[in-house]
């Protein structure tokens, strides 16, 4: 069974960072791309990031490109999310979500998400 | 950005009566490998995301054969063959034909 939990979410001040995590199992995580998807209260879904199966491709939603940044572990079967200079337009419920491919075509199982709030 | 418009955003429908939602692109989602990268997710109230469809008509693994999805291009529909309560939720597409992903604003499906 496909599991993504999500962790490190949690109240951050505007201009701070946070680390997100996502611990995989339940299939080859080297075989799939994975993603980072957001949900702000109320609202509808935001594609975040993504990252392909061995990091040689990366893509960001316009909204976050340089202050947050995707990353993977093969090894630990852990996907990362970095968010730096975070503002108040951040706070949602982030998802991690695994790909079908090795590419990012479409996020086809996602965890339960883990919430990030950011306010003074 | 490739920008999906969904309608209707709210469809209140019959138990056992079919539903229908479209999704418009604002340029073609064929891809130059040929596959054209829409899908439709459903969330269900207080849960993550469920994959329904991808590339326009192929049901993700597990999904009942009531839920469909057609279309081609810039023009695509999701329909329910006889909606029940389980269905209850919103529904979005999705695209990732080109970067950035996006998604459509969403439809609730609710009961009458």
């Amino acid at each position: 069974e496909v599991q993504l939990v999500e962790s490190g979410g949690g109240l951050v001040q505007p201009g701070r960072s946070l680390r997100l995590s996502c611990a995989a199992s339940g299939f080859t995580f080297d075989e799939h791309a994975m993603h980072w998807v957001r949900q702000a209260p109320g609202k509808g879904l935001e594609w975040v990031s993504g990252i392909s199966w061995n990091s040689g491709s990366v893509d960001y939603a316009d909204s976050v490109r340089g202050r947050f940044t995707i990353s993977r572990d093969n090894a630990k079967s852990s996907l990362y999310l970095q968010m730096d200079s975070l503002r108040a337009e951040d706070t949602a419920l982030y998802y991690c979500a695994k790909d079908k491919a090795t590419v990012i075509i479409v996020p086809d199982y996602w965890g339960q998400g883990t919430l990030v709030t950011v306010s003074s | 950005d490739i920008v999906l418009t969904q309608t209707p955003l709210s469809s209140p429908v019959t138990l056992g009566q079919p539903a229908s939602i479209s999704c418009r692109s604002s340029q073609s989602l064929l891809h130059s490998d040929g596959n054209t990268y829409l899908s439709w997710l459903q969330q269900r109230p207080g849960q993550p995301p469920r994959l329904l469809i991808y590339k326009i008509s192929n049901r993700f693994s597990g999904v009942p054969d009531r839920f469909s999805g057609s279309g081609a291009g810039t023009d695509f529909t999701l329909k329910i063959s006889r909606v029940e309560a389980e269905d209850v939720g919103v529904y979005y597409c999705m695209q990732a034909t080109q970067f950035p992903l996006t998604f459509g604003g969403g439809t609730k499906v609710e009961i009458k």
